[in-house]
This record gives C-alpha cells, structure tokens and sequence, in this order.
C-alpha cells in the first residue's frame, strides 16, 4: 500500500521569505499523480497544485512551485514570497493512476502546520 | 468557495445514535467522495460514489454507510456513534468517474462531536 510522509509538523516563515515544505512517499507504481492541498483555519481543503508523475517538468503555480525527485520519492513544495494568508496546514496526497477500490483515492500525509511572521 | 456543499456545518450528538451528513457535489460533477479527518488518523478515504453507484471503498466501518441519488448528491449515514467518530467529515466531488487526473474539490466538513 502507498503511503504518504511529512516529516515536519510544524513550520515557519518570515513574510515575504521562501519555505519548503518537504513530503516523501512509498509506492511501488510508475504512475501516480501527486498533490499539495492547503487547510487554512476554516477547514477548507483547497488544492495548491499538482504534479503527474511521468511529467519531468516541475509544476508551477504562481508563487508555489515543487520539486519532484521520482527516484527518490520526493514531492517537496517550495512557496516564494511567503504572505500572512498562506498560513494553515499543508497536506501532501498520492493518487494511483489505477482508480479503483482504495488505491484510486487521495492517500495524504498527516500535514504540516506552516506559520507566516510578519 | 469550492461550490460543493455540506450540512450541516456541525453536529452534536450521544453515543449510540445515527446521524446523516448531506453533499451536495458542484454542478455537472458525477462523483462524490467522503472523507474523515481526525487527530489521530488524519485525513483518509471512506467511499467514493459515481453517477449513483459505488465506485470505490477504503477504511470505512460497517456502522457507516452512504449513497449517491438520482439528483447526484450524497449521504453518509454514521449510526452506533462512538467517541472515536468525532471529526470532521469532508466530501469532495470531481467531473467524472474518478480517474486519477481529476481534481477533487472539495466542501467545508461537516464537524461531529459524539458525547
């Protein structure tokens, strides 16, 4: 079974600094499709980007961007310009390109809680 | 605002009672999904339905259940609540049957506290 780690409970940024939030993860499949979902205070899960695994090229949104290492089973996501609202909990997920009993569902890590200071 | 829907927004009840969570998935989205957040399992997976029919299942409990009517929107039926049942409870829809390149967006949660 695929599994999903975050090894960084919490972090924290200077406003307007650069963090990297990190997320590595055990499967045995070539094609898999990989996220960040965002958790500010209210709860709602929002989707940051994402990333498929047979794409070479990192995915970029704006100010977030990840860098995914496949042979290591990387998936860390690096936010630029760091901004009061970009605090809340952020969770990385796995999807099976295979969809289908469990596997074919968002897998996620347990998260990391991000801080911005201003 | 993701234009999925959930109610209510929270819910308090006893030990050994039933209650249903209500989603209503974005327009023109044919599958739904339920998850359940808690401290101590996270975020995972419960049941995913497409078009009416059940499509996919996790680690969801016997005591749950759920279904997708004709108008696409869901249920999730938790009954025999325990004390371990209180979180929060998302559901997610997405365009079509689920393949893995489809976003799924997701609702506000519905938050259960079982007493």
């Amino acid at each position: 079974a695929q599994t999903v780690t975050q090894s960084q409970p919490e972090m924290s940024v200077q406003e307007a600094e650069t963090v990297t939030l990190s997320c590595t993860y055990d499967t045995s499949e070539s094609d898999y499709y990989l996220f960040w979902y965002k958790q500010p205070p209210s709860r709602q899960m929002i989707l940051v980007i994402r990333q498929e695994a047979y794409k070479q090229q990192n995915a970029t949104e704006n100010r977030f961007s990840v860098n995914f290492q496949k042979a290591a089973k990387s998936f860390s996501l690096k936010i630029s310009d760091s901004q009061l609202g970009d605090a809340a909990m952020y969770f990385c997920a796995y999807r099976s390109f295979n969809y289908g009993g469990s596997q074919g569902n968002l897998i996620f890590g347990k998260g990391t809680k991000l801080s911005v200071k201003p | 605002d993701s234009g999925v829907t959930q109610t209510p927004k929270h819910l308090i009840t006893a030990t050994g009672q039933r209650v249903t969570l209500r989603c209503s998935p974005r327009s023109g989205d044919l599958s739904v999904y339920w998850y359940q957040q808690s401290l101590d399992q996270g975020l995972q997976f419960l049941i995913q339905y497409y078009n009416g029919e059940e499509r996919a299942k996790g680690n969801i409990l016997e005591r749950f259940s759920a279904q997708q009517f004709p108008d696409l929107h869901s249920e999730l039926n938790l009954s025999s609540l325990e004390l371990g049942d209180s979180a929060l409870y998302f559901c997610a829809s997405s365009p079509g049957g689920g393949g893995a390149m489809e976003t799924q967006y997701f609702g506000p949660g519905t938050r259960l506290l079982v007493l």
